[in-house]
Parts: structure tokens; sequence; C-alpha cells
């Protein structure tokens, strides 16, 4: 298994501000994703970040919207730019371990835009 | 593209009963299928992950079982707890980054 810490856990944000959520893992994992949960909705993929190169976003995220880094293999930061109301949701970062396909998910961060 | 769907969305049952989640999904050809918890604002704790070459996994009172012909799995908890109160969510993965999750289904276990 994995750990997962992510920072804020909650925050409450003004429109147009950005913010930074930061993923750390307790061990070195090939595989980490952020995904969104909006408002009593299930969870969509964000993107997938790749550790050394540009992270991988799926239909419907773009990279101005929702930079990602990934520096080393244990760490990320999803960032949610000119935040608006709409971007209120649960964030959650999770990682692949690898050979089993199981996948293990931090405890998230809630934002509250205003 | 792959649609998951659980049913029922919520479900409320008295302390002690033993009861059973179902998720399906429309395309069978999928790598995996994990069992989520979910606590209100909180992150997803995994409970179960059935490879696709397996027909079930067990771990304390859970039991999942997945039948990928039909696409159908179930979760089974026996002797339910106050504490199972939260949402279970199915996920399946069909390849190394795309993992569609069912809108879960919210446990009420009443003392």
């Amino acid at each position: 298994s994995a750990v997962i810490s992510q920072k804020p856990s909650r925050d409450i944000c003004q429109r147009g501000t950005s913010l930074t959520i930061q993923c750390q893992v307790d061990s070195q994992v090939t595989m980490m994703f952020w995904y969104r949960q909006q408002p009593g909705q299930s969870l969509t993929l964000i993107a997938t970040a790749n550790q050394g190169s540009e992270a991988t976003y799926e239909s419907g995220f773009v990279i101005d919207k929702f930079p990602i880094s990934r520096p080393n293999l244990t760490f990320s930061t999803l960032t949610v730019s000119n935040m608006s109301p709409e971007d209120s949701s649960i964030y959650l970062c999770s990682v692949g371990v690898d050979g089993t396909g199981e996948l293990f998910f931090g405890e998230g961060s809630r934002l509250t835009v205003l | 593209k792959q649609e998951v769907t659980q049913i029922p969305a919520a479900l409320s049952v008295p302390e002690g009963e033993n009861l059973v989640l179902n998720c399906s999904f429309t395309d069978s050809a999928i790598y995996n299928l994990q069992w989520f918890r979910q606590d209100p604002g909180k992150g997803l704790t995994s409970l179960l992950l059935i490879q696709s070459s397996q027909r079930e996994q067990t771990s304390g009172r859970l039991n999942a079982s997945l039948d990928k012909s039909s696409g159908r799995s179930t979760l089974y908890i026996a002797a339910s707890q106050p504490g199972d109160s939260a949402t279970y969510l199915c996920a399946v993965q069909t390849g190394a980054n795309n993992l569609f999750f069912g809108t879960g289904t919210r446990l009420t276990v009443i003392p």
C-alpha cells in the first residue's frame, strides 16, 4: 500500500485566485493521478502526473487551468487557477502501486470558491 | 465509453444485517475492479481489488465478486455495523490510466 498526504485538507478561496494542492507519498511510485469530485458526483480524472515531463490531461481539462508539477517520484502539485465557484470540489491525489493495478487515494482537498 | 452504474443509490439497514451492493459496467474488457469506501468529505479507502481473472476477493466481513462476462460485481457486507456507514464506490480499470467510477451507494447502518 501507500500513504498519501495532501495539503491543504480544505480551503475557502476568493473568485479569481489560484490555489496549489500538494501531494506527498511515502514511497516512490510511477503512476500518480489527480481527480476531481464535484458536489454529489463521482470522481473524474483530471490528469496523469508524469515525472520529468508534462502531465497528460483528460478531455475537458487544460494545463492553463490545472497546471501540474511532478518533480520526483514521491511528490506532485496541482494548481487550480483563476478559480470560480464552479471549481468548488474535492480534489484527490491517487497513486498506482506497481504490478497490482490497485489505486490508493489521499484524503482529498476540499475547495470552496466564493 | 465505459459506464459504471451502482444500485441502489442509497440504502439503510439495521445493525447486524447482511447486505449486498451492486455494480454493473458496460464494457467487459477490464483489467480489474476495485471497491472503495468514502466517508463524508474525505478521500477514498481501498477495500478490495479483483483482477479480471479472479472471481472474488475477501477481506474480513467484506466479500466482492466479479462476473466479467455479465458486467457485474457485488460487494457483500456481513453483520453490518454503524461504522460501516459511508458511500461505497466501485471503479473499473480498462487501461493504465483509465479508471471509471460509479456514482456510489450511500449506506446507513442504523444502531
